[in-house]
């Protein structure tokens, strides 16, 4: 059983540049969460998707959006890079309303803008 | 404003000793609270979820306290390993509809 995946592992952009991260969440999942973790901090809330709609929302700029497709899978997309969205971008999923609570987590997208 | 605090320093201890990390929050009413281990470079792993209604939660050298009086949680590791050496997060959920948020987490070395 697979768990989340997702890709790429590793990316470098530029500033003002625009990138998209992907994320396969783990089998019999619907919702997906993506999170940003900066070094030495904790994981920030950036959106949540569930029925392919956008659920809830962080305290994140409109250049980062995302999407849900219909076999649950996800993709976030930040625009206009600036130095400060440098970071590791982590995806979550967990198995909808109410069963279990826990998340969890793909190894991340690690994005360096230079 | 909400905030969940964590120990900032990283935590060092010896091997065979109980390792406890501490969970702050304030303006909070979580339903539930959990803990995630997470190593440099990866993904965290989820480890233990404790209810409001749940003082104490054990998963084998595993034990989360939860006293929402105090607005806190203890994690302890007993008889703590070389293995255990990683960043411990604390979360909190559901906060404002369906997020979970996270602490900075605790970096805690055991050395052998």
């Amino acid at each position: 059983d697979a768990g989340v995946t997702q890709s790429p592992t590793h990316l470098i952009k530029t500033r003002g540049q625009q990138v998209t991260l992907r994320c396969s969440p783990k089998s019999g999942h619907d919702t997906v969460s993506w999170y940003q973790q900066a070094l030495g901090q904790g994981p920030q809330f950036i959106f949540q998707y569930y029925e392919e709609e956008e659920r809830q929302r962080g305290n994140f700029p409109d250049r980062f959006s995302g999407h849900q497709f219909p076999n649950y899978s996800s993709e976030l997309n930040v625009n206009a890079l600036l130095l400060g969205d440098s970071a590791l971008y982590l995806c979550a999923s967990s198995p909808g309303q109410g069963a279990r609570l826990e998340l969890f987590f793909g190894e991340g997208s690690r994005l360096t803008v230079l | 404003s909400q905030k969940i605090e964590q120990n900032s320093e990283a935590l060092n201890i010896q091997e065979g000793k109980t390792a406890t990390l501490t969970c702050n929050y304030t303006n909070y009413s979580p339903a539930y609270l959990q803990w995630y281990r997470q190593d440099p470079g990866r993904g965290p792993v989820f480890l233990l979820l404790i209810r409001e209604n749940e003082k104490e939660k054990r998963k084998e050298r595993l034990k989360v306290t939860f006293d929402t009086t105090l607005k806190q949680s203890l994690f302890h590791i007993t008889a703590s390993q070389p293995a255990d050496s990683a960043t411990y997060l604390c979360a909190l959920g559901p906060t404002g509809g369906f997020k979970t948020i996270f602490g900075a987490g605790t970096r805690l070395f055991v050395k052998a």
